[in-house]
């Protein structure tokens, strides 16, 4: 089976604080992603990275950067976290390739709170 | 730009009482459309992907269909066990390469009272 795990399930944090959330995935997938999920707004694609070291934007990537120096891990970075920053995140991974093997699996979410 | 609407936004259902949930999407080029499942809490589950109008997949008292304008997703006698939030997800060519970049729709909230 698939597994992603991401470091933790619950985080609180203090305004301005640097936080960095980890993701690791155990399939030797190429693709990773990261989304954060508000009620309203469904699940929005934060930054995503299709190998080691490369890295492109997603659709809201302002105030987070990501680190993939490993293929199975890929981090979020909050560089001064901001209470709009409060969310549930999720880190998904994915084969490259065509037909059923690109399917994306998800890890169990980070619960964020920026007080 | 791409656009995935799901309805209804909640549904609620008696045990045994079947309906289907709606995924409309509009998108320059489909190359896959996912659903998955989430409880509260927890991060979605795969459930199914389609890739061409009139594909059907089954799964249990779940079965999904594909046209190329809306995909359904028919729950047939449902359960209390299948009271969850479905999330439909659409995939776009990305030229000669895709990245599995993923659109979601905001969600159908399911609950089945027994």
């Amino acid at each position: 089976d698939v597994k992603v795990t991401q470091s933790s399930r619950y985080l609180v944090k203090r305004t301005g604080e640097k936080v960095f959330l980890e993701c690791v995935q155990d399939m030797d997938h190429e693709n990773m992603f990261w989304y954060r999920q508000d009620p309203g707004l469904g699940l929005r694609l934060i930054y995503f990275s299709y190998d080691v070291k490369m890295k492109e934007k997603g659709d809201i990537p302002e105030g987070y950067s990501v680190s993939r120096e490993k293929k199975e891990r890929f981090s979020l970075i909050l560089e001064s976290a901001s209470t709009n920053q409060t969310s549930m995140y999720l880190c998904a991974s994915s084969p490259t390739g065509t037909g059923s093997t690109d399917t994306q699996y998800f890890g169990p979410g980070t619960r964020l709170t920026v007080l | 730009e791409d656009q995935v609407t799901q309805s209804p936004e909640a549904l609620r259902l008696q045990e045994g009482e079947s309906s289907s949930l709606n995924c409309s999407y509009t998108v320059s080029g489909l190359r896959g459309l996912f659903w998955y499942r989430q409880d509260p809490g927890k991060g979605p589950e795969f459930l199914f992907t389609l890739y061409s109008a009139g594909e059907e997949k089954e799964k249990e008292r779940l079965k999904a269909t594909l046209t190329k304008k809306e995909s359904f997703l028919h729950i047939t006698a449902p359960k209390p066990e299948d009271s969850a939030t479905y999330l439909c997800a659409v995939q776009v060519w990305a030229g000669g390469t895709s990245y599995g970049k993923l659109t979601f729709g905001q969600g159908t909230i399911l609950t089945v009272h027994p």
